[in-house]
């Protein structure tokens, strides 16, 4: 079965430098989720997009932008980068409103800021 | 709010051992709760799922959990312990009722599971 794809798995950025990290769903899958899992830390709730519009928003830097397009893959921007953006970045998706239904995690990009 | 809180950040049982992990919940309404794993380097992986349904709920690999509400509590547990276990385990609850639009996934803070030979 498919699943969340994500990529690059892993990117190496400067400080100050912007990535550019991108999320394909689950096909049928209407909402995308972005998570920040930091070193040793639990997943923190970055934001969320339904039928490509922002649908929650957690604590995003203002450095970081995302967007899901049309054909429902999501993007997250990150600009001015900080060597405290190092991270491990989830990207999970779901089909909301079906019965049961379960978010599903990709793999997660691994973000190393030197 | 809806939160989640793992009572212990590290756990430690020998192989073959039952393995006990616990989570209590707190939320407004009737939770959507979930128990992911992660092992070392890799990304996260549902173990099992409760939405209502039945109260102890089945998972992968043998483990299962169980919904008590006047516990509010939704331990994770396995008869025997194997090698493989060896991973972080958050438990999760979902901040909107499953079914609604949006909802997102609220991590507990992790227990890491050793397993000793």
């Amino acid at each position: 079965a498919a699943g969340v794809i994500q990529s690059p798995r892993h990117l190496i950025k400067e400080k100050r430098e912007t990535a550019t990290l991108k999320c394909y769903p689950i096909p049928r899958h209407d909402t995308v989720y972005w998570y920040q899992q930091g070193p040793g830390q639990d997943p923190q709730f970055l934001i969320s997009f339904y039928e490509k519009m922002q649908s929650d928003k957690g604590s995003i830097p203002d450095r970081f932008s995302a967007q899901q397009f049309s054909d429902y893959h999501s993007e997250l921007n990150m600009s001015s980068l900080e060597l405290g953006d190092s991270a491990l970045y989830f990207c999970a998706s779901r089909e909301t409103g079906r019965s049961g239904n379960t978010i599903y995690f990709g793999e997660g990009s691994w973000l190393t800021v030197v | 709010a809806q939160s989640v809180t793992q009572l212990d950040s590290h756990v430690s049982v020998s192989e073959g051992t039952p393995v006990l992990l616990r989570c209590n919940y707190s939320s407004s309404y009737s939770p959507s709760l979930f128990w992911y794993v992660q092992h070392p380097n890799k990304g996260l992986q549902l173990l099992l799922k409760y939405t209502s349904a039945a109260t102890l709920v089945k998972g992968i690999n043998g483990f299962e959990a169980e919904f008590k509400k006047s516990e509010t509590s939704f331990h994770l547990t396995k008869p025997s312990a194997h090698m493989s276990d060896a991973a972080e385990y958050f438990c999760v609850v979902s901040d909107q009722e499953i079914y609604n639009q949006g909802g997102k996934l609220i991590f507990g803070q992790g227990t890491e599971l050793s397993v000793k030979p």
